[in-house]
Parts: C-alpha cells; structure tokens; sequence
C-alpha cells in the first residue's frame, strides 16, 4: 500500500515558468511533509518541508502548499531556472509514531531552454 | 564538516553472494537510516539504528540485515543476493533530535547483482 503517491512520473516545463510538482497520501496521521530534490548519483537533499499546522510555507522561489482535507501537497518552483532539472521525491512522517520518513517515487522535472 | 560516506560507491556481485555497505554518518549524528532506491519503486525505507540500536525496520525479507557501531558507522548486509536487489542503497544520518526532518543522505552504493 503506497502511503504517499507521486502520480506524474515526470514534468517538463518552461524556463522562467512556474513547476508545480504534486504528491497526494493517504494517512492522516502524517504530520510533518517534506521535499527532497535528487541529482543524478547524488543523495537527496532536503529541499523545503511543511508542519500538518500550517498551509504554506516559502522558501525563496519554492513554496510548499499542503490540503490536509484533500491530503495533497504541491511544490511550486517559480521561476524554474536550469538547474532544477532533477527527480523530487515528496516525503511524509508521523512525529509521534516512529518518525520515519515515507517517500514517493519521485517526479523527473526537466527545465527545457 | 564532513557530510555522510558510503563505501563502495559502485559494486557487483554474483546472484548467491552476500554484500556488506558501509555509512559514515556526520559527526555528532547518532541516527542512521538506510534506504533503497529502485526506478519502479522510489525510496524504500530499510531500517534505522540508533545507539547501537535497530528501531525502526521496513517491509524487506530478513537477507537485509544491518548493524551499528559504537562510533555511529553502520553496515547494512544482504545474503543471498537477488538480480532484484540491484538498486542504490542510500544512507541518511541525523541528530536524535531531528529525527526525520534532519535527514542528510549520503551519495549511496550502487549494487548491480548479475
């Protein structure tokens, strides 16, 4: 049973344009949502991440929206430059469980020129 | 400061074979969990040692084993290898206190099991 589901295999999208990325879940005990971005043979690296209390959270061009009601999340890159080319995995924890991390399968973005 | 090592980088073994990784967590961080990446199934959650210690384990067959030293390092083991158990194995270390949200992951090994 997949927890956290990443429906888009990949996303292409203009340079300059906005990238919205989504990622839906399906326990509501998640508590705590975070993005990973991953580079070809390079770890993840955390990218931004949102607490189950708020519906947004900014970070420069990335911004995170969560629905708890509809349990989705999305990423929004703006603008999309170069170098975001790369996979995003979304991730959900539930803090007062075990804390370990669920992760999606990822979504490839391509930043086309 | 040093970020997380894995040893080896690239390895291939023999169907039957066993395998041992090794992860250098940062230092200071006393957590160390270890995931598997495949194409088709993104990142799956192995297991996670603290102080010497497995608590947290995933849906895998018991040929996954792992352990952790007195000094953090973490090995995970897999015997009797499977053509299916070729993926990159990726290690994340992270202070007790973050827990999850202080997740740094290593560059992984990548297995090739022919």
């Amino acid at each position: 049973d997949q927890q956290v589901k990443q429906n888009s295999p990949s996303l292409s999208v203009q340079e300059g344009r906005i990238s919205i990325l989504n990622c839906d879940y399906t326990n509501s005990m998640f508590d705590y949502f975070l993005w990973y971005k991953k580079y070809p043979a390079e770890g993840p690296t955390f990218l931004i991440s949102i607490s189950s209390i708020k519906d947004k959270n900014e970070d420069g061009r990335f911004t995170v929206f969560l629905n708890k009601s509809a349990k989705h999340l999305s990423l929004h890159i703006v603008p999309s430059q170069p170098g975001d080319s790369a996979v995003y995995f979304c991730a959900a924890s539930e803090m007062n469980r075990d804390d370990k991390i669920i992760f999606g399968k990822g979504t490839r973005l391509h930043i086309l020129p | 400061k040093a970020g997380v090592t894995q040893t080896p980088r690239y390895l291939i073994k023999t169907r039957g074979q066993q395998v041992t990784l090794s992860c250098s967590p940062i230092s200071g961080h006393r957590s160390v969990s270890w995931y598997q990446q495949t194409p088709g199934q993104g990142l799956q959650f192995l297991f996670e040692y603290f102080s010497e210690t497995q608590r947290n384990k995933g849906n895998f067959p018991g040929r996954f084993s792992g352990r952790q030293f007195s000094n953090s390092r973490s090995e995970m083991n897999v015997s009797t290898l499977e053509l299916g158990d070729s993926a990159l194995y990726l290690c994340a270390s992270s202070l007790e206190a973050q827990g999850a949200r202080g997740y740094t992951f290593g560059s992984g090994t990548r297995l090739t099991v022919v």
